[in-house]
This record gives structure tokens, sequence and C-alpha cells, in this order.
């Protein structure tokens, strides 16, 4: 079945420091990657995604490009702020018949000012 | 404003005091779903709907009961919980037959089971 794996936290930063989370996948097919991310106390909020391989996706100067061949969907941002402490989460769905989304572990994330 | 609404956001019950959530969605959305988030585990989906009166199991059914009369609507019935239960759950839609996979969350209820 499908399956999501992403790197374990927690991540503490310094503020204007490099983020990056890996996140590889299992999946039959092509199916379509997204991150979510999800600020204290809150629902989940899609962050960004990629339909197909080589797609780059990007808001809020997050970035995770479709790499079919390492089956992998890395989110990075190059300068983090208090603000982006969060729990990312890593997600697919193949469109199967069931739509669901399979997601990784999440990643919590701390920003220190 | 388009969203998916989930009542309540808090709840502390007692093993075997059936009780329901409910989850609304204001997009006409046919895809509706009911996940619960464990420390460690991400999510894991526990039933849903492709439209009015379809409904299917996902992988964490036990349980748990849903129902879709309405298409806006899409309640989880806990009939005898247990303290296994104890969880934060979300509801999510998404417009599916679009081709898009995205699903949109509601704010999580927080269950605790006692």
């Amino acid at each position: 079945g499908d399956s999501v794996t992403q790197m374990e936290g927690p991540v503490t930063l310094s503020e204007e420091a490099f983020l990056t989370i890996n996140c590889t996948y299992t999946a039959t097919g092509y199916p379509s990657l997204f991150w979510y991310v999800q600020y204290p106390g809150e629902g989940l909020q899609l962050l960004l995604k990629a339909t197909k391989a080589d797609d780059k996706g990007s808001n809020k100067g997050f970035e995770a490009t479709y790499r079919k061949e390492t089956t992998s969907f890395h989110l990075e941002k190059g300068s983090v702020q208090v603000s982006d402490s969060a729990v990312y989460f890593c997600a697919l769905s193949d469109g199967g018949g069931d739509y669901k989304l399979s997601f990784g572990a999440g990643t919590t994330v701390t920003v220190r000012a | 404003e388009a969203q998916v609404t989930q009542n309540p956001r808090y709840l502390i019950t007692v093993t075997g005091k059936k009780l329901t959530v409910t989850c609304s969605q204001n997009m006409n959305h046919e895809y509706m779903s009911w996940y619960r988030q464990d420390p460690g585990l991400g999510l894991r989906q526990i039933y849903y709907s492709m439209n009015v009166e379809v409904t299917d199991k996902g992988d964490v059914p036990e349980g748990y009961k849903v129902s879709r009369k309405e298409k806006r609507n899409f309640p989880l019935i806990l009939e005898s919980p247990s303290p296994n239960q104890t969880s934060l759950y979300f509801c999510a839609s998404s417009p599916f037959r679009t081709g898009v996979y995205e699903q949109y969350f509601g704010p999580g209820t927080r269950l605790t089971v006692t």
C-alpha cells in the first residue's frame, strides 16, 4: 500500500536559518504529493502541492519538487521565521478508489528568535 | 467563507457514553472524510464518503459509524467510546471529481475518553 516517510523531529532552528524536511514515498502509479502545515491549536492547511513528476510546488517561501526517480518530495525554505513554527506533514494521494490522503508522521519545527 | 466546520472542538466523556461529532462544509464538495491524528502516526483515515448515502471504511474504522444524508454534513458517531479512541479528529472535504485530490480540513475535535 501507499506510505510516506518523513524525517523525524523535532527540529529546532534559529530565525533566518535554512530548513529542509525530507519526505520519501511508496505508491503505485503516479500520486499527487502534498505538504500540509498545522500551526499550534489549528487544523491542517495545505501548504503546497505537485501533481506530476518534476513539478515544483511553492507557497509562502516554501518549495518542494516532485522527484519520481528518487520518490521524494523534500520541503525547503531558505530563511525561516518564528511564525513558521508548526508541524509539517507530507502526504500523497494516488487517486485510487478511496481518494484518501496517506500521511507521514509529521515533523515538528520550532524557530527561535 | 469556504470552510469545513466541526463541533464540538473539545469533548471529555466517559467510556460507553454515545457521542456524535458534527462536520459540515459549504463548498459543495462530494467527497468527505474523517481522520484521527495520534502522535507519531500522522493522520489515519476512519471513514469516507463519495456522495450522499455512499460511505465506506478507511484504515481504522473499528468503533466508529458515519452517515451522509445530506451533501454538506458528515457526522462521526461513537456508539460506545473507549479510552483508545482518545485522539484528535479531523473532518475533510475534497472536490475530487475535478481531478483535484487535495483535501480541506476542519479545525479538529479533541476527544478525551476516560
